[in-house]
This record gives structure tokens, sequence and C-alpha cells, in this order.
């Protein structure tokens, strides 16, 4: 157990639709950092952020945002989903805002159908 | 922008036999981090190396970044079917705020 949690574990839903993934890093942690994952590929930078500010960007879509809230929670809002968008969504956190080994939570599997 | 390259993307071991992957980077890296990934699992850092022709080991696991800080290997020794998994190098650029993962090196190991 890394200490990062992740809600949803799973999460299915229709094209067209927005769906929001939350994440909570582990005690002390400042930075939170999301991945995206497709099957069998490796994992894409989407976006860190570092106490509440955005610290990195990565490939991330237009149509998805995140934020860091100030109890340091974060959220993925996913938007206009399409069929491609299916994937595991992973959410680390690191104690520093860059250069750290980061630790990642179990993630979400979105499926767009 | 940076780029980082795992070779191979597969290595199927025999137990009991050694074997190595490899990690390149297109820039210069200020660290790079081992990962591993189980099946249906999520990521676990492994290692960070941070100096020039650093050399790291953990039991059976031989970590090493190159001279120049592009590339690195992980060589694992007397595989065991616990070492199934995906290995994973990732990269922190000199402005070290972003971490590059390469695609990752499955390795299946048969009994």
């Amino acid at each position: 157990d890394s200490g990062v949690t992740q809600t949803p574990k799973h999460l299915i839903t229709a094209t067209g639709q927005r769906v929001t993934l939350r994440c909570s890093p582990r005690s002390g942690d400042l930075s939170v950092y999301w991945y995206q994952q497709s099957l069998d590929q490796g994992l894409q930078f989407l976006i860190q952020y570092y106490n509440g500010e955005e610290r990195a960007k990565g490939n991330i879509l237009e149509r998805f945002s995140a934020q860091q809230f100030p109890d340091l929670h974060s959220e993925l809002n996913l938007s206009s989903l399409e069929l491609g968008d299916s994937a595991l969504y992973f959410c680390a956190s690191s104690a520093i805002q860059g250069g750290g080994e980061q630790y990642f939570g179990p993630g979400t599997r979105l499926t767009v159908t | 922008g940076q780029q980082v390259m795992q070779i191979p993307q597969y290595q199927h071991v025999q137990e009991g036999e050694d074997f190595t992957t490899y990690c390149n980077s297109s820039t210069t890296l200020s660290n790079i981090q081992w990962y591993k990934q189980r099946p249906g699992g999520h990521p676990v850092f492994l290692i960070q190396l941070v100096k020039s022709g650093e050399v790291k080991k953990q039991k059976r696991l031989t970590f090493q970044f190159g001279e120049a800080k592009k590339n690195s290997s992980l060589h694992i020794t007397a595989t065991q079917t616990t070492d199934v998994g995906t290995y994973f190098c990732a990269g922190y650029g000199a402005a070290g705020n972003k971490l590059t993962f390469g695609g990752g090196t499955r390795v299946l190991v048969k009994p």
C-alpha cells in the first residue's frame, strides 16, 4: 500500500460524457501527478500540481483539466469523452516539487463505451 | 521534447537465467528512476540514480547510470517468477520538473 488513494476504482461511461477522478496523496506529500496508461502502453505524464499550484504540464488534452485543493487532494476532470480516452489513470505523489521518487495510487480504470 | 526509450519491449527469460534491460534518453538527465509494475498493479518505485556512472544493487538487481547521464540499465541475475512484471525507467530532465517514462520492458519468466 503506497498511501495514495484513488476513487473510483472503475468507471464506465458513454462517449460525450464528463467524469471526475479523485486522488488523495500520501500524508505530507505536496506534489500530485496524473498519468494515463493505455492498454500495453507506457505511462504518459499529464499534469503536476505542487501545493495547490500547477507546476508542469505534459501531453494533456484541452478536454482534460485538473486541480489540487487546499487539503492537497486532487481531481482530474475528463470531458467530451471519446473511445480513445479509455485507459488506466494513475495519480502519484511525492514529497518535493521535482526530482524525487513518486508513489503511485492503485489507479482508476476508465472505460468509455 | 525529452524522449526515453527502453529495449527490449518484451523479455522472455528462463527461470534462473540473467537478463538486462536498457534505457536511453534523448537528452541528459538529472537523475533516473526505475519502477516495477506487476500485472494488474501500479508502478512501484525501485531506485533512483543521480551520479554519472553510479551503480546500485538491490539483492539480485543491479542498476547503472551511464557516464553521460543519458542511459541506464537494469540487470537481473538468477531470474525468479517473482520478477514478472513491467520495468520502467523514468528520467528527470535538467529542469527537474517532469518525469518522462520509457515504454517499459515486460518480463515474462518461464519456469
